[in-house]
C-alpha cells in the first residue's frame, strides 16, 4: 500500500539549514509527484513546493529563495532542504502525494527552530 | 497568490445535526479544462490532513456521503449532514489551480 514517512532532525538552530527526507513505498516517484506542506503549531497549512514525476520542481514564491526539493528515485526518497531557518519556520512538515480520488499524507515531522 | 477565506472560524454542532462551512476565493477556480479546482480537507486532532472532496464536488475515496460540497467559481460550501463524533477537527479548503497552491485558514468543528 502507499505510504510516505518523513524523517529529519527535531531541532535546528536559527540560521542553519533544514534537511528532511520523505521515504515512500507502494508507488514510483517517476510516475507520481510529491509535495511538501508545513503547519506551524496551532496554525494552518502552507504548501511549500513539489517535485513532479519528470523531476521538475515548483516552489512557493514566498520560500523559493531558501528552498530546494530533490529526489533519489532508486531509494524512493524525496528531499527538502531549506536554509536560513528562523523561529517562524518551526512547524510540522508533511510530504504528500496526490492519488486518484484521494491524497496520501505522511504522519509529519515536527521541526523546532531554536538555539 | 489566490486567497481562500473560510467562515466561520469555528462551529459547534449537536451530534446528528448538520453543519455548513463556507470558502470564498479571491479568483475564479474554474480551470481552462472546465474543472473547478477546489478541495476540502479534514484534519482531526493530532493527525495529518485527510482529503474529503476534490474538484469541488467529488467525494474522495472512503469518505461517507454525509459530506457534500457545492459552489460557483469563487464561492463554495461544504455541508456535513448528521454530524458524528469522528467529524470533529479542523476543516480546510484548498486549491490547485496555479502555484502556489494555497489553503483557507481553517474552520474548527466542535460538538455541543
Amino acid at each position: 500500500q502507499v505510504q510516505l514517512k518523513e524523517s529529519g532532525p527535531g531541532l535546528v538552530q536559527p540560521s542553519q539549514t533544514l534537511s528532511l527526507t520523505c521515504t515512500v513505498s507502494g508507488f514510483s516517484l517517476t510516475s507520481n509527484s510529491v509535495s511538501w506542506v508545513r503547519q506551524p503549531p496551532g496554525k494552518g497549512l502552507e504548501w511549500m513546493g513539489a517535485i513532479w514525476s519528470g523531476g521538475s520542481t515548483d516552489y512557493n514564491s514566498a520560500l523559493k529563495s531558501r528552498l530546494s526539493i530533490s529526489r533519489d528515485t532508486s531509494k524512493s526518497q524525496v528531499f527538502l532542504k531549506m536554509n536560513s531557518l528562523q523561529t517562524e519556520d518551526t512547524a510540522i512538515y508533511f510530504c504528500t502525494r496526490r492519488g486518484t480520488g484521494r491524497d496520501y499524507w505522511g504522519q509529519g515531522v515536527m521541526v523546532t527552530v531554536s538555539s | 497568490d489566490i486567497v481562500l477565506t473560510q467562515a466561520p472560524l469555528s462551529v459547534s454542532v449537536t451530534p446528528g445535526e448538520s453543519a455548513s462551512i463556507s470558502c470564498r476565493s479571491s479568483k475564479s477556480l474554474l480551470s481552462s479544462k472546465g474543472i473547478t479546482s477546489l478541495y476540502w480537507y479534514l484534519q482531526r486532532p493530532g493527525k495529518s490532513p485527510q482529503l474529503l472532496i476534490y474538484q469541488m464536488s467529488n467525494l474522495a475515496s472512503g469518505v461517507p456521503d454525509r459530506f457534500s460540497s457545492s459552489g460557483s467559481e469563487t464561492d463554495f460550501t461544504l455541508k456535513i449532514s448528521k454530524v458524528e463524533t469522528e467529524d470533529v477537527g479542523v476543516y480546510y479548503c484548498g486549491h490547485r489551480l496555479e502555484y502556489p497552491w494555497t489553503f483557507g485558514g481553517g474552520t474548527k468543528l466542535e460538538l455541543k
